[in-house]
């Protein structure tokens, strides 16, 4: 049972607009989400991170929104730049724990 | 210095080897983890370590033993590992809490012929 899903498997953007990547979750004891973007050979890099006492964590280009009623996060991206190209993973955890839960992924390809 | 290491990049063994992959960081994390990713999917957790000590195991096989020996090392000891655990491991460390990311090594390659 996915406890982390992202439904897009991939993603193609032009290169200026924004890109918008989703995340659900089920398990409602999650209450700290980040980001990771990860490029082929190496290690997933943190982007950001977003509490759930916010519904919005804003870092330079990128900005993490938080529903927690719908169980939902997203990723914005703007504007988007061909550098972005990678796989994004969206990842939760619980307060009481070190088990941060990682979502399967969206290849993101911005487009110059 | 903000970086994890890990050695070596790559690494092909034998069903019969044993072999140790390592991790280090001078960040001053006082937690350390091992994950498994496999080709298009997500990283799985394998074992978390808290102040040296491990603190959490995802049922993970006795062929994979983990050893911290200090707060900059973690060790992954590998032994009688089978053509499926195949896959690129992953080191990360961090504060162990409240809320502190993960910072991840570039990861080890392992092929298990």
């Amino acid at each position: 049972d996915q406890q982390v899903k992202q439904n897009s498997p991939s993603l193609s953007v032009q290169e200026g607009r924004i890109s918008i990547l989703n995340c659900d979750y089920t398990n409602s004891m999650f209450d700290y989400f980040l980001w990771y973007k990860k490029y082929p050979a190496e290690g997933p890099t943190f982007l950001i991170s977003i509490s759930s006492i916010k519904d919005k964590n804003e870092d330079g280009r990128f900005t993490v929104f938080l529903n927690k009623s719908a169980k939902h996060l997203s990723l914005h991206i703007v504007p988007s730049q061909p550098g972005d190209s990678a796989v994004y993973f969206c990842a939760a955890s619980r307060r009481d724990g070190q088990n941060f839960v990682f979502g399967p992924g969206t290849r993101l390809s911005v487009l110059p | 210095d903000t970086e994890v290491t890990q050695t070596p990049k790559h690494l092909v063994m034998g069903m019969t080897n044993k072999k140790s992959l390592k991790c280090e960081q001078h960040m001053g994390h006082r937690a350390m983890y091992w994950y498994k990713q496999k080709a298009k999917k997500p990283p799985e957790l394998m074992f978390v370590y808290s102040y040296e000590k491990l603190s959490i195991n995802e049922s993970v096989p006795s062929r994979f033993s983990p050893e911290c020996p200090n707060s900059s090392l973690l060790n992954l000891h590998l032994h009688a590992l089978q053509p499926e655990d195949s896959a690129l491991y992953l080191c990360a460390s961090s504060n162990p809490r409240p809320f502190n990311e993960q910072f991840f090594g570039p990861g080890t390659r392992l092929t298990v012929l």
